[in-house]
């Protein structure tokens, strides 16, 4: 079965540092791999995605992400953290072959970013 | 620019009242999905529906029915609402599963509560 792990509930850094938020995944056969982020009282906005080719996946609002196929992981990542990047981080995943373009999402990590 | 709209982004209902929830996209998307969001649980697929008339459930579409008439617009139904159905109702498009940008674009969420 497909699934997907963000294994910390909230990540806090300072401005200006760099920032990680972690996701690890499960799925039969080659993954395709989202980030969203979600502000306060809003719907998800796409962030980047890995479909195939280079394992550094560069998205919006300056984050990038890698691909990790021997830790199966899709960490989400930004070198220099700022306080608007506050806000809820979705890591999701559906399968190369899989139909419909479904999607697991999982539980979200939230993202404090302190002045 | 996507755009998928929500018909309401508050809404509060009595336990027993037949809810709709509307959503329509701009995009000729074939694919639409509504989710229920939950601190902790992440998004939650209910249903999706692949083209006109067609539905499929998901992960936990018990108490609710879809309906999609025009391609453009996804309907999600709570037949009799209750307590436990209060939460965040997001719904979202995208293309067909292969060859197109893979990702769902989402609308801005219906937070509904029910008393």
């Amino acid at each position: 079965a497909q699934s997907v792990a963000q294994p910390e509930d909230q990540v806090n850094v300072a401005e200006g540092n760099p920032l990680t938020v972690k996701c690890t995944y499960s799925v039969s056969g080659n993954p395709y791999l989202f980030w969203y982020v979600q502000y306060p009282n809003r719907g998800l906005q796409f962030l980047l995605k890995y479909i195939t080719g280079d394992n550094l996946v560069k998205g919006s609002y300056g984050f990038e992400a890698e691909f990790n196929k021997s830790q199966t992981s899709f960490h989400l990542k930004k070198p220099s953290a700022l306080v608007s990047d506050s806000a809820l981080y979705f890591c999701a995943v559906r399968g190369a072959s899989g139909g419909y373009n479904k999607l697991i999402f999982g539980a979200g990590t939230r993202l404090a970013v302190h002045p | 620019d996507v755009k998928v709209t929500q018909s309401s982004r508050y809404l509060v209902k009595r336990t027993g009242e037949k809810v709709f929830l509307e959503c329509v996209q701009d995009m000729d998307h074939e694919n639409m999905f509504w989710y229920r969001q939950d601190p902790g649980l992440g998004l939650r697929l209910i249903y999706f529906s692949y083209d006109v008339k067609m539905k499929e459930k998901g992960d936990i579409p018990e108490g609710y029915s879809v309906s999609r008439e025009k391609k453009e617009r996804f309907s999600l139904i709570l037949e009799s609402a209750s307590t436990n159905q209060t939460s965040m109702y997001l719904c979202a498009s995208s293309p067909p599963g292969q060859g197109y940008s893979y990702e769902q674009y989402f609308g801005p969420g219906t937070r509904l509560t029910v008393t």
